[in-house]
């Protein structure tokens, strides 16, 4: 069964610096998506991407955070400069299209320090 | 802005059961809706959907049941199982757009 994957797992990272969250979508998905759960909290839109553009971007994503999609199955997230509130668990989803189900990996727990 | 409200917080419900989990919506927008379960530090996993369109869709044990009137669903799991203790996202969203999670419902199935 096709699947989302995200690398790596785990990420711990000093404040201030740079980190880069790696997805590989589904390879035949049009959409895809960043999320991310602070812990205890609810699942959060963080950016949606479909045709080499940001479609739509919630007030969470700020200058610090960029996407990629940098060749035909990578998709990436960049946090330019870390915040301890960035810790939470990133997710990547992707969609083949208009109302069907997202797919989603098994998430980055990224932990700033 | 919490667009889609899940008001349970916790369920617990005997093995064998009915489990049902409600949610509620805002925004007359929402043309889709689905129920994930998550596990801690997984992703959410995908168990059912249904289109504005319908007002039932069933698949296997699993029920979604949507009232537009009343921008409310429910999920019903019969019987519900041990391997369903979880936690559980309503989420809806309007064509290709963001899903809208609610806060989730940790339902626990008791043997």
């Amino acid at each position: 069964e096709p699947e989302v994957t995200q690398t790596p797992s785990h990420q711990v990272t000093q404040m201030g610096q740079e980190v880069i969250l790696r997805c590989v979508p589904i390879s035949n998905h049009l959409y895809f998506y960043w999320y991310r759960q602070i812990l205890g909290q609810k699942v959060e839109f963080l950016v949606s991407f479909y045709n080499n553009e940001i479609s739509e971007k919630s007030e969470i994503f700020d200058d610090q955070f960029s996407v990629e999609r940098p060749d035909g199955s990578n998709f990436t997230l960049k946090i330019r400069s870390t915040k301890l509130e960035d810790s939470a668990m990133y997710f990547c989803a992707s969609i083949a299209g208009k109302n069907t189900e997202a797919f989603f990996g098994q998430g980055t727990r990224l932990t700033v320090v | 802005d919490q667009q889609v409200k899940q008001n349970s917080p916790s369920l617990s419900v005997q093995e064998g059961r009915i489990s049902i989990l409600n949610c509620d919506y805002t925004n007359s927008m929402f043309d889709y809706f689905l129920w994930y379960k998550k596990y801690p530090a997984e992703g959410p996993t995908f168990l059912i959907s249904i289109s504005s369109i319908k007002d039932k869709n069933e698949d296997g044990r699993f029920t979604v049941f949507l009232n537009k009137s009343a921008k409310h669903l429910s999920l019903h799991i019969v019987p519900s199982q041990p391997g369903d203790s979880a936690v559980y996202f309503c989420a809806a969203s309007a064509g290709a757009q963001k899903l809208v999670f609610g806060q989730g419902t940790r339902l626990t199935i008791n043997p």
